[in-house]
């Protein structure tokens, strides 16, 4: 079975600082993916970042990135320059390749204190 | 740039009661997804569908709980005989699939509040 965990269930920033939030997983897969989604108040989740589990390279998406610890099983989101449009519910997920669902962690909600 | 739509955002229901929970999604993607969140609980997979038929479901999605897709655009979650404790965010949501890997987009998810 496969579990993610994220131990913050709130975190919170000053506008134009960086955080990072953490998320640990345990799978006996091999093949895998890791995603950082968020969800604003009363909105969709909205697909962040995403990283391959046979890719060393963490992955970027401008403000957004990972710090993957394979071997650890370790998957943290950090977000650079925080902006006020950051604060949302951040969960993380894992998806098996080959398999349907996602496993999601209890998420993290992020509040960005102007 | 399309989007997941679910209605409606918010359905109460008395207990017992049949429920039918609606999705529309992204109208070139083949696989969807219900998904259900207990307040102040994780996001939990409920079942998966491609091909007409469902692909996978969780230890949750038991016989109150079944999905269909009747037309070429809806996905419906149709609960029977609803319990106190199916009172829940439920997230549709869909993906292109394919050999290349397609991550799944959600949509607003509808609050359902059993009474």
């Amino acid at each position: 079975a496969q579990t993610v965990t994220q131990s913050q269930p709130e975190m919170s920033v000053q506008e134009a600082e960086t955080v990072t939030l953490s998320c640990t997983y345990d799978t006996s897969e091999s093949d895998y993916y890791l995603f950082w989604y968020k969800q604003p108040p009363s909105r969709q989740m909205i697909l962040v970042i995403r990283q391959e589990a046979y890719k060393q390279q963490n992955a970027t998406e401008n403000r957004f990135s990972v710090n993957f610890q394979k071997a650890a099983k370790s998957f943290s989101l950090k977000i650079s320059d925080s902006q006020l449009g950051d604060a949302a519910m951040y969960f993380c997920a894992l998806l098996i390749q080959g398999a349907q669902k996602l496993v999601f962690g209890q998420g993290t909600r992020l509040t960005i204190n102007p | 740039e399309p989007e997941v739509t679910q209605t409606p955002s918010h359905q109460v229901t008395q207990m017992g009661q049949e429920v039918i929970l609606r999705c529309v999604p992204i109208s070139n993607h083949l696989y969807f997804y219900w998904y259900r969140q207990i307040l102040g609980q994780k996001v939990e997979f409920l079942v998966s569908f491609y091909n007409n038929e469902i692909s996978e479901k969780s230890e949750i999605f038991d016989d109150q709980f079944s999905v269909e897709r009747p037309d070429g655009s809806n996905f419906t979650l149709k609960i029977r005989s609803t319990k106190l404790e199916d009172s829940a965010m439920y997230f549709c949501a869909s993906t292109l699939g394919g050999a290349n890997f397609q991550p799944q987009h959600f949509g607003d998810g509808t609050r359902l509040s059993i009474l």
